[in-house]
C-alpha cells in the first residue's frame, strides 16, 4: 500500500511561474524525500528532509514538512521546460525501505 | 564507467517463460532494492537487499526471486512470467540509512 499520496495529480504552468505539489503520508516517518522523473528515464533523487526538519533548499527547490499534519509540499521557483517531469514523495519509516506515492506530473508550457 | 547499470533495457517473453532482469552498481552500496512501476500504482517494492546474501520481500514479492551473491550485483528472475507482471522494472542502490537512492535507468518487460 502506498504511503504517500501526491497532490495535484497534475499541474499544467507557464514557464517562469512557480510550481507547488504536496503529498500527504498516513505513518510517522523517519525521513520524506522528493524525486523527479523525466518521460522513459530513472528516477533522480531531489532532496531529503529529515522528521526533524521543517524546511529545506536546494537551488530552485523549496521542501516544507509538517508532521503533525503528516504532509510535505515541494515548490519549484522560476520553473523551466526542462522541469517538466514527474515528481514522487517517497516515505522511510526507518526500515530503510522508500513507499512512493503515484506522483505528480508537471507540464511547464513555454 | 560508475553508476548503476540495469539490462536488458527492453524485454519482450512469452507467459510461462523464466526471465532474469539485471542490475550491477558500482559504488559498493549496502543497499539495493527492486521496484516496478504500473500506472496508477506509482512504484511499488519488489524485493530489497542490506547487503550480499541478505534479501527480504517487499510489498510484491509473489512470483519473483532475487539473489545477491555478490555486493555489486542484484538480478531479479521472474520464475514463470504472466501478464500481469508487465511493467517497468527500476532498480536503485543506497549507501546508508537516511539517503537518497539511486536509479537505474529501468527494464521496460512485456510479456505477451
Amino acid at each position: 500500500s502506498q504511503q504517500g499520496e501526491e497532490d495535484p495529480q497534475a499541474l499544467s504552468i507557464q514557464e517562469g511561474e512557480n510550481a507547488t505539489m504536496n503529498c500527504s503520508y498516513k505513518t510517522s516517518i523517519n525521513n520524506l524525500q522528493w524525486y523527479r522523473q523525466n518521460s522513459g528515464r530513472g528516477l533522480v533523487h531531489l532532496i531529503l528532509i529529515r522528521s526533524n526538519e521543517r524546511e529545506k533548499h536546494s537551488g530552485r527547490l523549496r521542501v516544507t514538512l509538517d508532521t503533525s499534519k503528516k504532509s510535505s509540499s515541494l515548490l519549484i521557483t522560476a520553473s523551466r521546460a526542462a522541469d517538466t517531469a514527474s515528481y514522487f514523495c517517497a516515505t522511510d519509516v526507518g526500515d530503510y525501505k522508500l513507499s512512493f506515492g503515484a506522483g505528480t506530473t508537471v507540464t511547464v508550457r513555454a | 564507467d560508475a553508476g548503476i547499470t540495469q539490462s536488458p533495457r527492453y524485454k519482450i517473453t512469452e507467459t510461462g517463460r523464466q526471465v532474469t532482469l539485471m542490475c550491477h552498481q558500482t559504488w559498493s552500496h549496502s543497499y539495493m532494492f527492486w521496484y516496478r512501476q504500473d500506472l496508477g500504482h506509482g512504484l511499488r517494492l519488489i524485493y530489497y537487499s542490506a547487503a550480499a546474501d541478505i534479501t527480504d520481500k517487499g510489498e510484491v514479492p509473489d512470483g519473483y526471486v532475487v539473489s545477491r551473491s555478490k555486493t555489486e550485483n542484484f538480478p531479479l528472475t521472474l520464475e514463470s512470467a504472466t501478464r500481469s507482471q508487465t511493467s517497468v522494472y527500476f532498480c536503485a542502490s543506497s549507501e546508508q540509512l537516511n539517503y537518497g537512492y539511486t536509479f537505474g535507468s529501468g527494464t521496460r518487460l512485456t510479456v505477451v
